[in-house]
Protein backbone atom coordinates (compact mmCIF):
# COMPACT_ATOMS: atom_id res chain seq x y z
CA UNK A 1 0.00 0.00 0.00
CA UNK A 2 1.30 3.75 -0.88
CA UNK A 3 2.43 5.92 1.66
CA UNK A 4 2.92 9.16 3.70
CA UNK A 5 4.27 8.90 6.65
CA UNK A 6 4.48 11.40 9.13
CA UNK A 7 6.91 11.01 11.85
CA UNK A 8 5.25 11.90 14.58
CA UNK A 9 1.37 11.33 15.91
CA UNK A 10 0.92 13.91 18.77
CA UNK A 11 3.47 16.53 19.59
CA UNK A 12 3.61 18.62 22.38
CA UNK A 13 6.49 21.46 22.21
CA UNK A 14 7.08 24.64 23.84
CA UNK A 15 6.41 28.63 23.02
CA UNK A 16 9.82 30.08 21.37
CA UNK A 17 11.14 26.22 20.21
CA UNK A 18 11.93 25.19 16.90
CA UNK A 19 9.78 22.71 15.61
CA UNK A 20 10.69 19.83 12.63
CA UNK A 21 7.55 18.09 11.21
CA UNK A 22 9.11 15.07 8.72
CA UNK A 23 6.99 13.79 5.98
CA UNK A 24 8.16 10.74 4.26
CA UNK A 25 6.42 8.98 0.92
CA UNK A 26 7.59 6.30 -0.98
CA UNK A 27 5.34 6.16 -4.63
CA UNK A 28 8.31 8.38 -6.11
CA UNK A 29 5.70 11.38 -6.35
CA UNK A 30 7.64 14.37 -7.37
CA UNK A 31 5.13 17.14 -5.92
CA UNK A 32 4.53 17.14 -1.87
CA UNK A 33 2.18 19.71 0.34
CA UNK A 34 1.87 20.58 3.86
CA UNK A 35 -1.51 21.99 5.30
CA UNK A 36 -2.94 23.21 8.32
CA UNK A 37 -6.39 21.97 9.45
CA UNK A 38 -7.92 24.13 12.59
CA UNK A 39 -11.80 24.11 13.70
CA UNK A 40 -14.32 26.61 11.12
CA UNK A 41 -11.11 27.19 8.98
CA UNK A 42 -10.91 23.77 6.89
CA UNK A 43 -7.42 22.66 5.49
CA UNK A 44 -4.87 25.43 4.17
CA UNK A 45 -2.01 25.53 2.36
CA UNK A 46 1.19 26.35 4.23
CA UNK A 47 4.08 25.81 1.04
CA UNK A 48 4.36 22.60 -0.84
CA UNK A 49 7.01 21.29 -3.33
CA UNK A 50 7.40 20.37 -6.96
CA UNK A 51 10.34 19.09 -6.84
CA UNK A 52 13.63 18.42 -5.12
CA UNK A 53 14.99 21.82 -3.59
CA UNK A 54 12.25 23.65 -5.29
CA UNK A 55 9.76 25.24 -2.77
CA UNK A 56 6.59 27.67 -3.27
CA UNK A 57 4.94 29.32 -0.44
CA UNK A 58 0.57 28.97 0.47
CA UNK A 59 -1.64 30.85 1.37
CA UNK A 60 -0.01 30.99 4.67
CA UNK A 61 3.43 30.60 4.52
CA UNK A 62 4.51 32.96 7.75
CA UNK A 63 6.07 31.53 10.56
CA UNK A 64 6.70 28.61 8.60
CA UNK A 65 9.90 27.57 6.56
CA UNK A 66 10.42 23.95 4.58
CA UNK A 67 13.17 21.52 3.23
CA UNK A 68 12.87 19.00 0.37
CA UNK A 69 16.81 17.88 0.02
CA UNK A 70 15.57 14.25 -1.17
CA UNK A 71 12.47 14.08 -3.53
CA UNK A 72 10.72 11.24 -0.93
CA UNK A 73 11.65 13.46 2.03
CA UNK A 74 9.44 17.29 3.22
CA UNK A 75 10.20 19.01 5.98
CA UNK A 76 7.88 21.65 7.89
CA UNK A 77 9.73 23.97 10.64
CA UNK A 78 8.58 26.30 12.90
CA UNK A 79 11.31 28.28 13.57
CA UNK A 80 9.81 29.45 16.79
CA UNK A 81 6.69 27.69 17.75
CA UNK A 82 4.45 30.25 19.29
CA UNK A 83 0.52 29.20 20.50
CA UNK A 84 -1.25 30.01 17.24
CA UNK A 85 0.62 27.44 15.50
CA UNK A 86 -1.15 24.86 17.58
CA UNK A 87 -3.05 22.75 14.80
CA UNK A 88 -3.00 19.54 13.08
CA UNK A 89 -0.64 19.45 10.69
CA UNK A 90 -0.93 16.95 7.04
CA UNK A 91 1.65 15.89 4.53
CA UNK A 92 0.08 15.05 1.07
CA UNK A 93 1.94 14.04 -1.89
CA UNK A 94 1.11 13.67 -5.67
CA UNK A 95 1.96 12.47 -8.99
CA UNK A 96 0.43 14.98 -10.97
CA UNK A 97 0.14 18.83 -10.52
CA UNK A 98 -3.49 19.79 -10.17
CA UNK A 99 -5.88 17.81 -8.03
CA UNK A 100 -5.73 13.96 -8.71
CA UNK A 101 -4.66 11.20 -6.39
CA UNK A 102 -3.14 13.82 -3.58
CA UNK A 103 -1.98 11.01 -0.86
CA UNK A 104 -2.73 12.47 2.60
CA UNK A 105 -0.49 11.39 5.42
CA UNK A 106 -2.33 10.62 8.80
CA UNK A 107 -1.81 14.11 10.47
CA UNK A 108 0.27 15.56 13.65
CA UNK A 109 -1.43 17.06 16.04
CA UNK A 110 1.00 20.13 17.59
CA UNK A 111 0.31 21.81 20.53
CA UNK A 112 2.38 24.90 22.02
CA UNK A 113 2.14 25.25 25.01
CA UNK B 1 -9.51 27.77 -8.87
CA UNK B 2 -13.43 28.30 -9.50
CA UNK B 3 -15.84 28.34 -6.07
CA UNK B 4 -17.64 25.33 -5.06
CA UNK B 5 -20.70 26.05 -2.87
CA UNK B 6 -21.75 22.42 -0.66
CA UNK B 7 -24.65 22.05 2.09
CA UNK B 8 -22.48 22.12 5.45
CA UNK B 9 -24.44 18.99 6.58
CA UNK B 10 -26.56 15.85 5.22
CA UNK B 11 -27.95 12.73 6.80
CA UNK B 12 -28.48 9.18 5.12
CA UNK B 13 -29.58 5.87 6.09
CA UNK B 14 -27.35 2.91 5.40
CA UNK B 15 -28.15 1.30 2.68
CA UNK B 16 -28.66 4.04 0.75
CA UNK B 17 -27.51 6.17 -1.94
CA UNK B 18 -26.31 9.40 -0.21
CA UNK B 19 -26.36 12.04 -3.14
CA UNK B 20 -24.04 14.58 -2.20
CA UNK B 21 -24.10 18.02 -4.30
CA UNK B 22 -21.91 20.45 -5.19
CA UNK B 23 -22.61 23.88 -7.25
CA UNK B 24 -19.69 25.37 -9.32
CA UNK B 25 -21.14 28.25 -11.44
CA UNK B 26 -17.87 29.86 -12.39
CA UNK B 27 -16.16 27.01 -13.16
CA UNK B 28 -13.83 27.38 -16.39
CA UNK B 29 -13.73 25.16 -19.26
CA UNK B 30 -10.60 23.48 -18.59
CA UNK B 31 -11.35 22.91 -14.89
CA UNK B 32 -11.93 19.48 -13.66
CA UNK B 33 -14.45 18.57 -10.61
CA UNK B 34 -12.56 16.74 -7.74
CA UNK B 35 -14.05 14.97 -4.72
CA UNK B 36 -12.00 14.21 -1.21
CA UNK B 37 -13.33 13.06 2.01
CA UNK B 38 -11.82 13.05 5.55
CA UNK B 39 -12.87 10.27 7.91
CA UNK B 40 -12.48 11.83 11.61
CA UNK B 41 -9.10 11.95 12.71
CA UNK B 42 -7.22 11.14 9.05
CA UNK B 43 -5.89 12.46 6.07
CA UNK B 44 -8.25 13.48 3.26
CA UNK B 45 -8.26 10.97 0.93
CA UNK B 46 -9.30 11.44 -2.87
CA UNK B 47 -12.19 9.69 -4.36
CA UNK B 48 -12.96 10.63 -8.29
CA UNK B 49 -12.59 13.24 -10.39
CA UNK B 50 -14.18 13.87 -13.95
CA UNK B 51 -14.45 17.16 -16.46
CA UNK B 52 -17.82 16.45 -18.27
CA UNK B 53 -18.58 13.11 -18.17
CA UNK B 54 -19.96 11.46 -15.71
CA UNK B 55 -17.20 9.19 -14.19
CA UNK B 56 -17.53 5.50 -11.75
CA UNK B 57 -15.08 4.08 -9.83
CA UNK B 58 -15.23 1.58 -7.31
CA UNK B 59 -15.90 3.80 -4.30
CA UNK B 60 -18.94 6.42 -5.92
CA UNK B 61 -20.05 7.64 -8.89
CA UNK B 62 -19.80 11.19 -10.38
CA UNK B 63 -22.37 13.37 -12.36
CA UNK B 64 -21.60 16.32 -14.08
CA UNK B 65 -25.23 18.49 -15.26
CA UNK B 66 -24.38 19.58 -19.39
CA UNK B 67 -23.56 23.31 -18.48
CA UNK B 68 -20.91 21.83 -15.71
CA UNK B 69 -21.67 24.42 -13.28
CA UNK B 70 -23.09 21.21 -10.91
CA UNK B 71 -22.21 18.11 -9.76
CA UNK B 72 -23.26 15.20 -7.35
CA UNK B 73 -21.52 12.83 -5.94
CA UNK B 74 -23.05 9.38 -5.46
CA UNK B 75 -22.71 6.66 -2.87
CA UNK B 76 -25.07 3.97 -4.44
CA UNK B 77 -24.98 1.95 -0.92
CA UNK B 78 -23.60 4.24 1.76
CA UNK B 79 -22.61 2.17 5.24
CA UNK B 80 -21.43 3.67 8.20
CA UNK B 81 -17.78 4.06 7.41
CA UNK B 82 -18.49 6.53 4.87
CA UNK B 83 -19.19 8.82 7.52
CA UNK B 84 -16.62 11.97 6.48
CA UNK B 85 -16.78 15.24 5.40
CA UNK B 86 -16.70 15.58 1.71
CA UNK B 87 -15.07 18.08 -0.12
CA UNK B 88 -16.16 19.56 -3.86
CA UNK B 89 -13.04 21.16 -5.42
CA UNK B 90 -12.87 22.85 -9.16
CA UNK B 91 -9.10 23.16 -10.26
CA UNK B 92 -7.34 22.70 -13.61
CA UNK B 93 -4.47 20.24 -13.86
CA UNK B 94 -1.10 21.22 -13.58
CA UNK B 95 -2.74 24.47 -11.49
CA UNK B 96 0.22 25.42 -9.31
CA UNK B 97 -1.76 26.68 -6.59
CA UNK B 98 -3.00 22.81 -6.18
CA UNK B 99 -5.60 21.61 -4.26
CA UNK B 100 -8.08 24.03 -2.03
CA UNK B 101 -10.09 22.58 0.62
CA UNK B 102 -13.29 24.73 1.28
CA UNK B 103 -15.98 23.51 4.16
CA UNK B 104 -17.08 20.58 2.91
CA UNK B 105 -20.30 18.82 3.92
CA UNK B 106 -20.30 16.53 6.65
CA UNK B 107 -22.50 13.38 5.57
CA UNK B 108 -23.82 11.38 8.81
CA UNK B 109 -24.64 7.93 7.48
CA UNK B 110 -27.41 6.72 10.18
CA UNK B 111 -27.86 3.13 11.19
Amino acid sequence: DVKVTQSSRYLVKRTGEKVFLECVQDMDHENMFWYRQDPGLGLRLIYFSYDVKMKEKGDIPEGYSVSREKKERFSLILESASTNQTSMYLCASSRYRGGYGYTFGSGTRLTVV
Amino acid sequence: DAKTTQPPSMDCAEGRAANLPCNHSTISGNEYVYWYRQIHSQGPQYIIHGLKNNETNEMASLIITEDRKSSTLILPHATLRDTAVYYCIATSPGSARQLTFGSGTQLTVLP
